[in-house]
């Protein structure tokens, strides 16, 4: 079975800092992988994602995530934090289980940045 | 800029009534995923089609809640009656089969009293 661990409900950078967002994850077969961002009363939008080949995937944003499969990590990151980069951040898992594109998705982490 | 439409936007009503939350799919998308978001359960998939057929409601209520897709364009959800504990934010997303990605609409707010 599929699942996500975010740790961290809540993570405070600095403008300008750099942003960490931490994801584990558990499957039984090569997962597929994304974030995905939520801003206040929107839906939730895909930032990136990782299905196969290279490990170190480039999304919106100036965000990228590296999948790491001996540590069974997905962490988010960016060299600089922006204030607009404020919202909740959702790490998800796909392993196609259930005999379709079932995605699970972790409780989220909100981000805060401090001016 | 094709998006995925819910209406209504909010939507309050009195325990007992019926609600009825509708979502338009981004057109030639045949994948349609309802999910249910609240503080304290977070985001749980309801209901998911395919080609308009649902294949899994395992994690929708049965006995109040049904979701159906009448035709390609439209997705319906209804909770019959409501209660005060469905109160979340309901959000539909729709997909393409061969890809895992969704597309999320911008949400229906229900408040029960």
């Amino acid at each position: 079975a599929q699942s996500v661990t975010q740790l961290g409900s809540h993570v405070s950078v600095s403008e300008g800092a750099l942003v960490l967002l931490r994801c584990n994850y558990s499957s039984s077969v090569p997962p597929y992988l994304f974030w995905y961002v939520q801003y206040p009363n929107q839906g939730l939008q895909l930032l990136l994602k990782y299905t196969t080949g290279a490990t170190l995937v480039k999304g919106i944003n100036g965000f990228e995530a590296e999948f790491k499969k001996s540590e069974t990590s997905f962490h988010l990151t960016k060299p600089s934090a922006h204030m607009s980069d404020a919202a909740e951040y959702f790490c998800a898992v796909s392993d196609g289980s259930g005999g379709y594109q079932k995605v699970t998705f972790g409780t989220g982490t909100k981000l805060q940045v401090i001016p | 800029d094709a998006r995925v439409t819910q209406t209504p936007r909010h939507k309050v009503t009195e325990m007992g009534q019926e609600v009825t939350m509708r979502c338009q799919p981004i057109l030639g998308h045949n994948t349609v995923f309802w999910y249910r978001q609240t503080m304290m359960q977070g985001l749980e998939l309801l209901a998911y089609f395919r080609n308009r057929a649902p294949l899994d409601d395992s994690g929708m209520p049965k006995d109040r809640f049904s979701a159906e897709m009448p035709d390609a364009t439209l997705a319906t959800l209804k909770i019959q009656p409501s209660e005060p504990r469905d109160s979340a934010v309901y959000f539909c997303a729709s997909g393409l089969d061969r890809s895992y990605e969704q597309y999320f609409g911008p949400g229906t707010r229900l408040t029960v009293t």
